[in-house]
């Protein structure tokens, strides 16, 4: 139980084009997802929280018209980059918390690998 | 962007050692703690996990100990095998908050 998936599991794009990136929870429902990016050999950065059918809440510093996210079902949340540029090349990260477990566990997804050229 | 040349916390053991990784947190009103494993190129995934009202929680092979004290998290894995060769991070909840703080990780590497 609590499996989460993300969709793509890697993406190549140019620069200046948009990258949708999905995430769903695939045997729960899940009220929250969470955004993450993170750099080789570091930790997690929490990017944004997103509840279901609600506005997303970003992190200090991350740009929400850059992230767009949208957290549609109870199971599918999308983030997508916009207008990506090579600094924005990272490893994406959701995580779902909702039924599965503890209230305050998180879910993680596989990862998607972000690659612009 | 990116940077370059950080380097994890590294344990190397040997197969069939126990390991234990340690984690200290700063926040005294978390009320909850998880240990996560990340293997290169995935997503972290849930090992265990302890409330504040324990001190010492069980799993299979992995035992977690939280010393409230001194703010203190760890992880032992018994009979470590080359399989739990990852990154393993622990990341705590403060009561009331909807998020988790993840620390720094540590790279724990077993050679057969």
């Amino acid at each position: 139980g609590a499996v989460v998936s993300q969709h793509p599991s890697r993406v190549i794009c140019k620069s200046g084009t948009s990258v949708k990136i999905e995430c769903r929870s695939l045997d729960f429902q899940a009220t929250t997802m969470f955004w993450y990016r993170q750099f080789p050999k570091q930790s997690l950065m929490l990017m944004a929280t997103s509840n279901e059918g609600s506005k997303a809440t970003y992190e200090q510093g991350v740009e929400k018209d850059k992230f767009l996210i949208n957290h549609a079902s109870l199971t599918l949340s999308t983030l997508t980059v916009t207008s990506a540029h090579p600094e924005d090349s990272s490893f994406y990260i959701c995580s779902a918390r909702g039924e599965a477990g503890a209230p305050e566990t998180q879910y993680f997804g596989p990862g998607t690998r972000l690659l612009v050229l | 962007g990116e940077s370059v040349g950080l380097h994890l916390p590294t344990l190397s053991v040997q197969e069939g050692d126990n390991s234990i990784i340690n984690c200290a947190y700063s926040n005294s009103a978390s009320d909850y703690f998880i240990w996560y494993k990340q293997e290169s190129g995935k997503g972290p995934q849930f090992i265990i996990d302890i409330r504040s009202n324990m001190d010492k929680r069980q799993g299979q092979r992995v035992t977690v100990l939280l010393n409230k004290t001194v703010k203190h998290l760890s992880l032992q894995i018994a009979a470590t095998q080359p399989g739990d060769s990852a990154v393993y991070f622990c990341a705590e909840n403060r009561l009331g908050y909807s998020t988790l703080t993840f620390g720094k990780g540590t790279m724990l590497l077993v050679s057969p």
